[in-house]
C-alpha cells in the first residue's frame, strides 16, 4: 500500500514570494490534515479536510495560507505572501473517515520543508 | 483546551540499556487517547504504540511499553533493549474521542531527542 505523498521534499524561497504544497493521501482515505512543525516543536494542525469539506481550519492564518482538497482527494497548501516566521516543515497526514469509527490511525508524509530567506 | 509538555528536551541511552521519556497532559475529558510518535531524521512521523483512556491496561508494543496513569495525567514511555535505530525525537501526542468538530487532530508535545549510544 502506497503512503501519504508530499511534494517538493524541499524549497527555498524570498520573503513575500509565493509557495505551493502538494498531498496524496492514501487510498480511500476521507481525512486529511495539514500540520505545521516549526524548528524544535511539535507539529501544529492548520487545517483538517473530510472528503472536500473543510472541519477545522481556526489556526490557519487565513490572511496569508490557503488549502484546498477538490475532488475530495489530493490537497494543496498554499502560503501567499511568505512571511521569515513561515520557516518550518509542512507535514500532511491521512485518515480514514474519523465520522465512522472514534479511533482511525493516521499516517504521515514525508514532508515539505520550507526556508523562507 | 488540551496540552501535552513533555520536559525533557534531550535523553541518552547505552544500547541495549532501557530508558524512559516523560509526559504529562492536562485535559477535562475522560476519553481520549494519548500516543508515542518517532520522528527520525528523515521526518516521517511514525506510530509507536497508542493507549486508549478507557483502558487501564497499559499498551505494549515490542520493546516499546507504556505507564499510563490517568489520575496523574502521566504517560510515559519506556523503550527495553534500546537499538542504535531508535534515535530519534520522540513526539507524545493527544487526542480527543469525542465527536465531531475537530475530533481527529493530534496534540503534540515539543519532543524528547534521544540519542543511542553504541
Amino acid at each position: 500500500e502506497a503512503g501519504v505523498a508530499q511534494s517538493p521534499r524541499y524549497k527555498i524561497i524570498e520573503k513575500r514570494q509565493s509557495v505551493a504544497f502538494w498531498c496524496n493521501p492514501i487510498s480511500g482515505h476521507a481525512t486529511l490534515y495539514w500540520y505545521q512543525q516549526i524548528l524544535g516543536q511539535g507539529p501544529k494542525l492548520l487545517i483538517q479536510f473530510q472528503n472536500n469539506g473543510v472541519v477545522d481550519d481556526s489556526q490557519l492564518p487565513k490572511d496569508r495560507f490557503s488549502a484546498e482538497r477538490l475532488k475530495g482527494v489530493d490537497s494543496t497548501l498554499k502560503i501567499q505572501p511568505a512571511k521569515l516566521e513561515d520557516s518550518a516543515v509542512y507535514l500532511c497526514a491521512s485518515s480514514l473517515d474519523i465520522s465512522v469509527s472514534s479511533y482511525n490511525e493516521q499516517f504521515f508524509g514525508p514532508g515539505t520543508r520550507l526556508t523562507v530567506l | 483546551a488540551q496540552t501535552v509538555t513533555q520536559s525533557q528536551p534531550e535523553m541518552s541511552v547505552q544500547e541495549a540499556e532501557t530508558v524512559t521519556l516523560s509526559c504529562t497532559y492536562d485535559t477535562s475529558e475522560s476519553d481520549y487517547y494519548l500516543f508515542w510518535y518517532k520522528q527520525p531524521p528523515s521526518r516521517q512521523m511514525i506510530l509507536v504504540i497508542r493507549q486508549e483512556a478507557y483502558k487501564q491496561q497499559n499498551a505494549t508494543e515490542n520493546r516499546f511499553s507504556v505507564n499510563f496513569q490517568k489520575a496523574a495525567k502521566s504517560f510515559s514511555l519506556k523503550i527495553s533493549d534500546s537499538q542504535l535505530g531508535d534515535a530519534a525525537m520522540y513526539f507524545c501526542a493527544y487526542r480527543s474521542a469525542w465527536f465531531g468538530g475537530s475530533q481527529g487532530n493530534l496534540i503534540f508535545g515539543k519532543g524528547t531527542k534521544l540519542s543511542v549510544k553504541p
